[in-house]
């Protein structure tokens, strides 16, 4: 069974501070999507890495898929409060049947 | 472009009272359905997916069953709701397995 391990579980931080959250598995992924989810909503997608080593840039938000695809990371960059929610990786299998498999998720509260 | 509808938003129910909830697709045919249910805060858990209509397929035995009458509309139903059943139920759709996934709003259930 594949799974995906997202750490910190929990972060709170002051408005401006710099942050990582991982995404960890021991599967190799196709792909590898990241979502935030606010308070009360369904999940928005924000990006999806294919490539291993691939970094893509959304804004103050930088993702990177590990060379070996088995892992991911997302960094923002001078958070802000409206960063705050939950945030989810969700891997793609190798086989063209496999169901996205979601991370146990990172919430993230920023204080301004 | 594509919409995704869920309702109701937001539902208290008895236990041993039935459940149903609706998701219905715009601007889209064909697409892969999927039922989640998210615990507080927590990643998400697949409940039922569809490929097509009348086409059910289960990732966890429960109290919960699901139906596709038409293309576009995925309902979610239980004949007698457990306390164990609450909780936040979310819809998506996709347009092929393992791709990118796009949510519905979502619906509290409240079982008391």
């Amino acid at each position: 069974t594949q799974l995906l391990e997202q750490s910190p579980q929990f972060l709170s931080i002051q408005e401006g501070e710099n942050l990582t959250v991982y995404c960890n598995s021991s599967s190799v992924f196709s792909s590898l999507q990241w979502y935030r989810q606010e308070p009360g909503e369904g999940p928005v997608l924000l990006v999806t890495v294919v490539t291993g080593g691939e970094v893509k840039k959304l804004k103050r938000l930088t993702f990177q898929f590990g060379d070996a695809r088995k892992d991911s990371s997302l960094h923002i960059t001078a958070a802000q409060p409206g960063d705050t929610g939950l945030y989810l990786c969700a891997g793609e299998g190798l086989r063209n049947t496999d169901k996205l498999i979601f991370g146990t998720g990172t919430r993230l509260q920023v204080f301004p | 472009s594509q919409t995704i509808h869920q309702w109701p938003a937001t539902l208290v129910q008895p236990v041993g009272s039935p459940l149903s909830l609706e998701c219905t697709v715009e601007g889209t045919s064909n697409p892969n359905l999927y039922w989640y249910r998210q615990a507080a805060g927590r990643g998400l858990q697949l409940l039922f997916y569809s490929v097509g209509i009348g086409q059910i397929s289960s990732e966890v035995p429960q109290n919960l069953s699901a139906s596709r009458p038409q293309d576009r509309q995925f309902i979610l139903s239980s004949k007698k709701l457990l306390l164990s059943d609450s909780g936040f139920y979310l819809c998506a759709w996709s347009l092929g397995e393992g791709v990118e996934q796009y949510f519905g709003p979502g619906t509290r259930l409240t079982v008391t």
